[in-house]
């Protein structure tokens, strides 16, 4: 298994423009999660799908910040307009659904957003 | 709120020594207790998983404890290596809210030669 897969590695871009990150979690998992890590406040979950509906966004800090599960293989976060107060490291995780025993998450590799 | 500490927030030791690692939540009521390791630039590698009926895990060198009554859990790394060496971070849970993780501040670990 490839593991959860995240696109791109890194972006860099000008304050105003659209960002969209991209996730497609672990074949199998049908729950999958945003996560922002920054060094002022470590790792905050934005928000999480469960079989590809959104379960919990209060995580989600402003109405810039929106994302999309199409499908059980992909997940978009899009930021719009950005702002250089969103430069971080973006993770995204999938597990199985928390009615499994076992609802181990495991993360992709992030996304190191810079906002000029 | 669910709040998760992690002390010490830094440890250096040398190669070979067996060491602990502290995570201490403040609401009891939680459904599982994750450790993770982070490389620099990296992302979170799952470590080990207690549910809360749980005590402990193990998995090689790594023990892992969970006392929910007092809030705490331990991370024991044995005979430690330089490969060791990364941020561990712990993660909870809460009933009810099974998928969302809160995150402790994590303990950044270096074994030196």
């Amino acid at each position: 298994d490839a593991g959860v897969i995240q696109s791109p590695r890194h972006e860099v871009t000008e304050m105003g423009q659209e960002v969209t990150l991209r996730c497609k979690p672990i074949s199998g998992h049908n729950s999958l999660f945003w996560y922002r890590q920054t060094m002022m406040r470590g790792l905050e979950l934005l928000i999480y799908f469960n079989n590809n509906v959104p379960i919990d966004d209060s995580g989600m800090p402003e109405d810039r910040f929106s994302a999309k599960m199409p499908n059980a293989s992909f997940s978009t976060l899009k930021i719009q307009p950005s702002e250089p107060r969103d430069s971080a490291v973006y993770f995204c995780a999938s597990s199985f659904h928390p009615d499994r025993k076992y609802n181990e998450q495991f993360f992709g590799p992030g996304t190191r957003l810079t906002v000029l | 709120k669910q709040e998760v500490t992690q002390i010490p927030a830094a440890l250096s030791v040398p190669e070979g020594e067996n060491l602990v690692l502290n995570c201490s939540f403040t609401d009891s009521a939680i459904y599982n207790l994750q450790w993770f390791r982070q490389d620099p630039g990296k992302g979170l590698t799952s470590l080990l998983l207690i549910q809360s009926s749980q005590r402990e895990q193990t998995s090689g060198r790594l023990n892992a404890s969970l006392d929910k009554s007092s809030g705490r859990s331990t991370l024991y790394i044995a005979a430690s290596q330089p490969g060791d060496s990364a941020t561990y971070l712990c993660a909870v849970s809460v009933t009810g809210t099974a998928s969302k993780l809160t995150f402790g501040t994590g303990t950044r670990l270096q074994v030196t030669l």
